[in-house]
């Protein structure tokens, strides 16, 4: 089976940067992704890593590093709107199907 | 493009009573799946299909949990009887072919059994 570990609580003020970190264990790993869930909304995609390094989408970007099992997620210049659940989750097994993990509550400060 | 659509977005029934959740998924999206979030348990896949067909159905709690895809369109998680240990918000995802595809969730189903 697989089983991931992330923080399950972040706090940091608007204008900070802050790093979500995941650490995995699995087999047949193919690649590793993060959601965002507000309160009372469904997760949204936000990033996907099949290799290692860094990828970046505006604000926000993911690493990878399979040699570690390990990734994480960097949000830039937070904004009062980014207060949410993050979740990473891997794609992994005969199935690839994504394993999500217990998510980490991310709040912004003014 | 519409994004996947589920009904009702909130049920709240008797114990015992039968439980029917709907999910339309994505037009064109081949994988469709079904998963539970509860705050104790997190975020659970329960069942998915590819093509309309079952291909793993382990995370299904026990027999009371049921699902169907009877086309590409369509697709129903059911309970019978409901017990108030199945209260959680159900969701259901679909997606494309492909290892970086990304699942496009549904905005849930609020379930709570009385």
């Amino acid at each position: 089976g697989q089983s991931l570990e992330q923080p399950s609580e972040v706090t940091a003020v608007e204008g900070a940067i802050v790093q979500i970190n995941c650490t995995y264990q699995t087999s047949g790993f193919y690649g590793l992704s993060w959601y965002q869930q507000h309160d009372g909304g469904a997760p949204t995609f936000l990033s996907y890593n099949g290799l290692d390094g860094l990828e970046e989408t505006g604000r926000f970007s993911s690493f990878l590093s399979r040699s570690d099992s390990y990734g994480y997620l960097l949000l830039q210049e937070l904004q009062m709107k980014d207060s949410a659940s993050y979740f990473c989750a891997v794609r992994a097994g005969s199935a690839r199907q994504l394993t999500f993990g217990s998510g980490t509550q991310l709040t912004v400060l003014p | 493009d519409a994004g996947v659509i589920q009904s009702p977005r909130h049920e709240v029934t008797e114990m015992g009573q039968e439980v029917t959740l709907r999910c339309k998924p994505i037009s064109g999206h081949d994988y469709l799946f079904w998963y539970r979030q509860t705050m104790m348990r997190g975020l659970e896949l329960l069942i998915y299909f590819n093509n309309n067909v079952p291909i793993d159905d382990s995370g299904m709690p026990e027999d009371r949990f049921s699902a169907k895809m009877p086309n590409a369109s369509f697709s129903t998680l059911k309970i019978q009887p409901s017990e108030p240990r199945d209260s959680a918000v159900y969701f259901c995802a679909s997606r494309r072919t492909g290892s970086n595809q990304p699942q496009h969730f549904g905005d849930g189903t609020r379930l709570s059994i009385l």
